[in-house]
């Protein structure tokens, strides 16, 4: 089983500032992908991120990175330069790899932080 | 390349019907989840389907099926629809290997009375 924890349920961060998104996740799998998704009002997910569990880099896509720390299973997301389009609601999601032979399940989803970019 | 679509976007329904969703993957991919998204228990997985074959099931009573066709255009149904049913109901696409991205779609707004 698995399962993402994202303790911060809103966050107020002024425009142009770096913002910290939290993440911990707990599994039983060895390999195992960790994705971020946005979610604006509008409803639809759009994908941010990915960083697998072999990876030794932390993945960046443009004003987004991913802070992995492995050991303590944590997978934070960081906005630089934060915008007014990034007020929205952000998903951290794990998925298995299911080569331990459990099958892969579909991503499992933490409840969300309500992030607010203020002028 | 064309996005992942979702037809209807908004439906009501009454208690005890049934309904059935509608989505047309990335081009490419072969895989399609959906799930189900409710203020209360978030976002939970329902089913994946790959070749036509469902591959994966979340937590879900019977009520919840599936099915995928050969152009990988999926559609999930609801049969005897209950008001715990209302939620945002989302598909995602991807090219089938559980750890590459999945893409989502907008959604199908779900409303029963």
């Amino acid at each position: 089983a698995q399962k993402i924890t994202q303790t911060q349920p809103g966050m107020f961060v002024q425009e142009k500032e770096a913002v910290t998104l939290d993440c911990t996740y707990d599994t039983s799998d060895q390999s195992y992908g960790l994705f971020w998704y946005k979610q604006p009002s509008s409803g639809e997910m759009i994908f941010l991120i990915y960083q697998g569990s072999y990876d030794e880099q932390n993945a960046t896509e443009g004003r987004y990175s991913l802070n992995f720390q492995k050991a303590r299973k944590s997978a934070n997301l960081v906005i630089s330069a934060s915008q007014l389009g990034d007020s929205a609601m952000y998903f951290c999601a794990m998925r298995g790899s299911g080569y331990s032979g459990g099958g892969a399940d579909g991503l499992t989803f933490g409840k969300g932080t309500h992030l607010i970019i203020q002028p | 390349k064309a996005g992942v679509t979702q037809t209807p976007r908004y439906l009501i329904k009454t208690r005890g019907q049934q309904v059935t969703l509608s989505c047309s993957p990335i081009s490419g991919h072969r895989s399609v989840s959906w799930y189900q998204q409710t203020p209360g228990q978030g976002l939970q997985f329902l089913f994946e389907y790959f070749s036509e074959t469902q591959r994966n099931k979340g937590n879900f009573p019977g009520r919840f099926s599936g099915r995928q066709f050969s152009n990988s255009r999926s559609e999930m149904n609801v049969s005897t629809l209950e008001l715990g049913d209302s939620a945002l109901y989302l598909c995602a696409s991807s090219f089938g290997q559980p750890l590459y991205e999945q893409y989502f779609g907008p959604g199908t707004r779900l409303t029963v009375t």
